[in-house]
C-alpha cells in the first residue's frame, strides 16, 4: 500500500462548478500538507498547504484536513476553464525531508 | 529569478547509451531530489540528496546513479539506458527541515528507443 493515495480521475465538470479533490494516507506522523497544481508539460507549482488539522482557504480554493480520518481534501469554488490542469497532493513529517506525492488527479474545466 | 533548472529539456537515446541530466538551482537548497514521472504512477522518488557530498536512494534507483559536488548542482546519470526509463524527469529542491514547498524543474521529457 502507497503511503499516499489519491484518485488519478480523470474528472471534468462545467464552468463554475464546485470540485472536490482528496486524498488519504495511513502515515500518522505526516504534519504538513500540500496540494500542487501541474499544468501539462510543467513542474508541479506549489497551490497552498496546510499545517495539520484544520482548513484553509485562498481564494476560490480551500484545503482542509482531517487527521483522525486521514484524509485531505481540496476544493475548488466557481471553477474556471484556467484550473485545467493535474492536482498532485503531498505530505511530509515534522522532521523528514522527503515529500510523499499521491499520483495526482487529472481536472479538466469545461467552458 | 532562475529556480531549478533542468537541461536538457528533451532527449532521445539508443538502448544501452548513458547520458547526464542536468539540474541547477540558485536557492541554496540543501535538500535535492529526483523524480521520475509516468502516466497513472504519479511521482517517484529517484535519488536525493540532503546537502553536498550526501545522496541517498529513493524509491526507484536502479539504473541511476547522482554524485552532489556543490550546493547548487545535482546531476541524474543514466547508466545504460532502456526503454523502461522512457519518462518525465524532475528535480526539485528545497529547504530542510520544516519547508513545505519543494521548486521543481520544467522537466526533461526522455524517450529510450
Amino acid at each position: 500500500q502507497k503511503e499516499v493515495e489519491q484518485d488519478p480521475g480523470p474528472l471534468s465538470v462545467p464552468e463554475g462548478a464546485i470540485v472536490s479533490l482528496n486524498c488519504t494516507y495511513s502515515n500518522s506522523a505526516f504534519q504538513y500538507f500540500m496540494w500542487y497544481r501541474q499544468y501539462s508539460r510543467k513542474g508541479p507549482e506549489l497551490l497552498m498547504y496546510t499545517y495539520s488539522s484544520g482548513n484553509k482557504e485562498d481564494g476560490r480554493f480551500t484545503a482542509q484536513v482531517d487527521k483522525s480520518s486521514k484524509y485531505i481534501s481540496l476544493f475548488i469554488r466557481d471553477s474556471q476553464p484556467s484550473d485545467s490542469a493535474t492536482y498532485l497532493c503531498a505530505m511530509r513529517t515534522n522532521t523528514g525531508n522527503q515529500f510523499y506525492f499521491g499520483t495526482g488527479t487529472s481536472l479538466t474545466v469545461i467552458p | 529569478n532562475a529556480g531549478v533548472t533542468q537541461t536538457p529539456k528533451f532527449q532521445v537515446l539508443k538502448t544501452g547509451q548513458s547520458m547526464t541530466l542536468q539540474c541547477a538551482q540558485d536557492m541554496n537548497h540543501e535538500y535535492m531530489s529526483w523524480y521520475r514521472q509516468d502516466p497513472g504512477m504519479g511521482l517517484r522518488l529517484i535519488h536525493y540528496s540532503v546537502g553536498a557530498g550526501i545522496t541517498d536512494q529513493g524509491e526507484v534507483p536502479n539504473g541511476y546513479n547522482v554524485s552532489r559536488s556543490t550546493t547548487e548542482d545535482f546531476p541524474l546519470r543514466l547508466l545504460s539506458a532502456a526503454p523502461s526509463q522512457t519518462s518525465v524527469y524532475f528535480c526539485a529542491s528545497s529547504s530542510p527541515g520544516t519547508a513545505t514547498e519543494a521548486f521543481f524543474g520544467q522537466g526533461t521529457r526522455l524517450t529510450v528507443v
